[in-house]
Parts: structure tokens; sequence; C-alpha cells
């Protein structure tokens, strides 16, 4: 089956110790972005990743790491946590041929987190 | 300052009317427009898209409406069925190559559709 992967689903933790969300996807898709979702702000994008090695800021990276070391996986690496970063957190995909192909993407079931 | 905006957080609809829910932008080079839809728990799925060279795209019971003059887009549902009840989020993208693949969303619409 089709489909973006994301790991943890929940996960609560303390302000400061590093944690990793982990995003797989099985469609060979070139793109992959990370995004949170909080309310009353909508979506808005991390990072993205046009291609293996390939990383380029969204609206909001500060305090967020990531890393495309290969095709199909695109970690989310918070280094030091903060509350701000409490959030619900969605990875993306999608091939990267052409721009209608880049921009209607694949998302994963979403990341609770939750930063104490 | 955000670039795309969905003014309504909420709209309420009767089953079998219709459905229109509005998005604004401010950034005069996007030139590429999309609409996804979001249930609860779950991540956004694609919905319908439309380039700025064109002012009408149509699938199914969806339809956007671009006009560029004013900066607007709309997203029309006919008719509109209790399923179609989710959060549905503006999106849009300008083609400069630096920023292919900067997607900017909305704040989203909660439509739900009742009996």
């Amino acid at each position: 089956e089709a489909q973006v992967t994301q790991n943890p689903r929940y996960l609560i933790t303390v302000t400061g110790k590093k944690l990793t969300v982990t995003c797989s996807q099985n469609m060979n898709h070139e793109y992959m972005s990370w995004y949170r979702q909080d309310p009353g702000l909508g979506l808005r994008q991390i990072y993205y990743s046009m291609n293996v090695e390939v990383t380029d800021k969204g609206d909001v990276p500060e305090g967020y790491k990531v890393s495309r070391k290969e095709k199909r996986n695109f970690p989310l690496i918070l280094e030091s946590p903060s509350p701000n970063q409490t959030s619900l957190y969605f990875c993306a995909s999608t091939y990267g041929t052409g721009r209608r192909a880049i921009l209607e993407q694949f998302f994963g079931p979403g990341t609770r987190l939750t930063v104490l | 300052d955000q670039q795309v905006k969905q003014n309504s957080p909420s709209l309420s609809v009767q089953e079998g009317r219709i459905s229109i829910l509005n998005c604004d932008y401010t950034n005069s080079m996007f030139d590429y427009f999309l609409w996804y839809k979001k249930y609860p728990a779950e991540g956004p799925t694609f919905l319908i898209s439309i380039s700025s060279i064109k002012d009408k795209n149509e699938d199914g019971r969806f339809t956007v409406f671009l006009n560029k003059s004013a900066k607007h887009l709309s997203l029309h549902i006919v008719p509109s069925q209790p399923g179609d009840s989710a959060v549905y989020f503006c999106a849009a993208s300008e083609a400069r190559g630096s920023t292919l693949g900067r997607l900017y969303f909305g704040r989203g619409t909660q439509l739900t559709v009742w009996p």
C-alpha cells in the first residue's frame, strides 16, 4: 500500500530533550516536506527537500533540523525542544517532476508532540 | 504576515445545497493554487487545484474559481454532502525557482454539512 508513515504518532517529552520524528514513504517520491498545524494558524511549512541531500527552509524552520540521506526517509530533529514546539506535525511527499507534481502532496497521519 | 487568508473559520450548510469556501491572497507572484481537505485524526488530502492561467477548474462536485485581479479564489461544492464535513485549506505557490517547493497555507475553514 502506497503511504507516508510517521513515528511516533504521539509523543510527550520535556524541554531540552532531543527527539527525532521519523517520516518514511514507499512511493519513490523525490519531494518530501514537514509541516506543523496549530489552532488558528493552519498549516505552516517547516522544511522541504526536493531530492536526496537537498533541503530548504520553509516558513518556520527555527528550532528544527532535517536531513535527507536517502530517498525514502526525511526525519525531523528537534535538538532542544521547547513548549512552543508543541504541535501536530505532518510529513508529506510527492513526485518531484513537474510543478503540479510538487504541489499535490500526500500527507502522513500526523505526529502529536507535547513538550512540557 | 499571512500571505494566504481564509477569513471564515467555519461554514455550515444544509445537505444538497451549495458550499462556497473563500480564500484571499496577497502575493501577486502566486501562480498555482490548491485546496486540501482534512478530516480529524488524518493528514490533509489533495482536493483540486488551479493554475493562474485559468479562471475555473472543475472536478465532479468541486469547482475552484480564480479571480486574479481581486487576488481571490473560491471552492464551490455542489451538492454538499455530510461526508464533505471537514476542514478545508487553501494553499498557494509561486513559480520562482528558489522557492519552487514552498507551499503557503491558509488557516482553514471548518465546513459542516447537516442533513
